[in-house]
């Protein structure tokens, strides 16, 4: 079972409303993300963080910010939401494999979502 | 440009069939490639990880190959069941450590009817 938790799962809001979605793991992991995904298309990395007080952009431009203030805690928000932020928002964390063949691979666990939709 | 390309893009199958999902990738240079299987709904579980040395990885019902000279990878599904269907996605990432960089796949759909 996951032990990376996502809230809410679903979000129905009006335009201009900010919102924060949660993301919680209790592994330790010091890399977390967010991503992005649409029905049908590739998963597209928005934020990631190395480790505490630790935020980059990723691949694709979001008008959505992070923060890293604890180890297990990863919320990202959106100060006045549009109907184009209407998506799926995955976070995910990682560890190092350290041993035998994998050692060095990057290995992701994923919460369950939020799907968020603004009209 | 450091591509991942899955086919095909959506597969329904019959309870009980096989079925081969196919990625290629243009990822250079490669680390390792992974499977990943998505419920609707949910967030992607990984199946599987290969690196260069590896041709072959099982994991119950499911069997992933590596050609690192083609370039191409492939999940089997043996003997399928209803709760496979979901979207497969390959990811290939270009180094190992945290600092890889990873690349996703569009997913195969896949639907398993009874």
């Amino acid at each position: 079972e996951a032990d990376i938790y996502q809230t809410p799962r679903y979000l129905v809001i009006g335009t201009g409303k900010k919102i924060t979605l949660e993301c919680s793991q209790t592994m330790g992991h010091d890399k977390m993300y967010w991503y992005q995904q649409d029905p049908g298309m590739e998963l597209h990395l928005i934020h990631y963080s190395y480790g505490v007080n630790s935020t980059e952009k990723g691949d694709l431009s979001s008008e959505s910010t992070v923060s890293r203030i604890r180890t297990e805690h990863f919320p990202l928000t959106l100060e006045s939401a549009r109907p184009s932020h209407t998506s799926q928002y995955l976070c995910a964390s990682s560890s190092i494999e350290g041993r035998g063949p994998h050692s060095g691979a990057n290995v992701l666990t994923f919460g369950a979502g939020s799907r968020l939709t603004v009209l | 440009k450091n591509q991942v390309e899955q086919s095909p893009q959506s597969l329904i199958i019959l309870e009980g069939k096989n079925c081969t999902l196919q990625c290629n990738y243009t990822v250079s240079p490669f680390s390792n490639l992974r499977w990943y299987k998505q419920d609707t709904g949910r967030g992607p579980v990984s199946l599987t990880i290969m690196t260069f040395s590896e041709n072959t990885k099982s994991n119950g019902r499911y069997t992933a190959t590596l050609d690192a000279d083609t370039k191409q990878s492939s999940l089997h599904i043996t003997a399928s069941q209803l709760s496979d269907s979901a979207s497969y996605i390959c990811v290939v990432s270009d180094r190992g450590s945290t600092l890889g960089r990873l690349y996703f796949g569009r997913g195969t759909q896949l639907t398993v009817w009874p």
